[in-house]
C-alpha cells in the first residue's frame, strides 16, 4: 500500500539557517505533491505543490525538489524564521482520478532566536 | 464566508452518545472532504463529496460514522455511539473542483474528546 515517511523527530534550527524537511514515498508513482502548514490547534494550510516532471519550485524563502527516482521531495526554507516554527505535512495524491490527499505524519520545526 | 467554518471548535461527548459536527465550505467550491486527525499524526482521509453526491466512503473507520451534503453546500459529519477511539479533531477541507491537482482549503477543525 502507499506509504509515505516524514522525520518524526522534531527539527531544531537556529535563525538565519537552512531547514530542511524529507518525504519519502513507497509503492507509488504520483503524478504531484503539495506541501502543507500546520500550526498547533488550526487546519493545514497549503504552501506548494510540485509536478512530476518539475523537478525544483521555489515561492519567496520556500523550495521543494521532487526526485522521482529516489521518490524524495525535499521541503527548503531558507533564511528561517521563528514565525516559520510549525509542523510541515507532506501530501500526495490517492490514485483515482481526484484530489483525495494521502497525509505523511508531518515533521516539526522549531526555530530558534 | 472567507474560508472553511466548522462548527463546534470543541465538543465533549460521553461514550455512547451521537455527534454532530458541521462544516460550512467556501462558497462555489465543488469537492468537500472529511478528514480525521490524532495527536502527533496527519490527517487520515474519512469521505469525499463532489456537490452533494458521495462519491468515496472508503476511510469511515465504522458505520458508526454517517456523513452527508445534501445541498451540495454544508456537510455534517455524524457519530453514533461515540467510543474513546473516535476521540480526534475532524477536518473538513473543500477545494474549488475535483480536479487533480487543486489546493486543499482546510477549516479549523472539530476537536472531539469521548469520555
Amino acid at each position: 500500500s502507499q506509504k509515505i515517511e516524514q522525520n518524526s523527530e522534531a527539527l531544531n534550527i537556529q535563525e538565519g539557517k537552512t531547514a530542511t524537511l524529507t518525504c519519502n514515498y513507497t509503492n507509488y508513482s504520483p503524478a504531484y505533491l503539495q506541501w502543507y502548514r500546520q500550526d498547533p490547534g488550526r487546519g493545514p494550510v497549503f504552501l506548494l505543490l510540485i509536478r512530476e516532471n518539475e523537478k525544483e519550485k521555489r515561492k519567496e524563502r520556500l523550495k521543494v525538489t521532487f526526485d522521482t527516482t529516489l521518490k524524495q521531495s525535499l521541503f527548503h526554507i531558507t533564511a528561517s524564521q521563528p514565525a516559520d516554527s510549525a509542523t510541515y505535512l507532506c501530501a500526495l495524491p490517492f490514485s483515482g482520478g481526484y484530489n483525495k490527499l494521502i497525509f505523511g505524519a508531518g515533521t516539526r520545526l522549531a526555530v530558534h532566536p | 464566508g472567507a474560508g472553511v467554518s466548522q462548527s463546534p471548535r470543541y465538543k465533549v461527548a460521553k461514550r455512547g452518545q451521537d455527534v454532530a459536527l458541521r462544516c460550512d465550505p467556501i462558497s462555489g467550491h465543488v469537492s468537500l472532504f472529511w478528514y480525521q486527525q490524532a495527536l502527533g499524526q496527519g490527517p487520515e482521509f474519512l469521505t469525499y463529496f463532489q456537490n452533494e453526491a458521495q462519491l468515496d466512503k472508503s476511510g469511515l473507520p465504522s458505520d458508526r460514522f454517517f456523513a452527508e451534503r445534501p445541498e451540495g453546500s454544508v456537510s455534517t459529519l455524524k457519530i453514533q455511539r461515540t467510543q474513546q477511539e473516535d476521540s480526534a479533531v475532524y477536518l473538513c477541507a473543500s477545494s474549488v473542483d475535483g480536479g487533480i491537482a487543486g489546493e486543499l482549503f482546510f477549516g479549523e477543525g472539530s476537536r472531539l474528546t469521548v469520555l
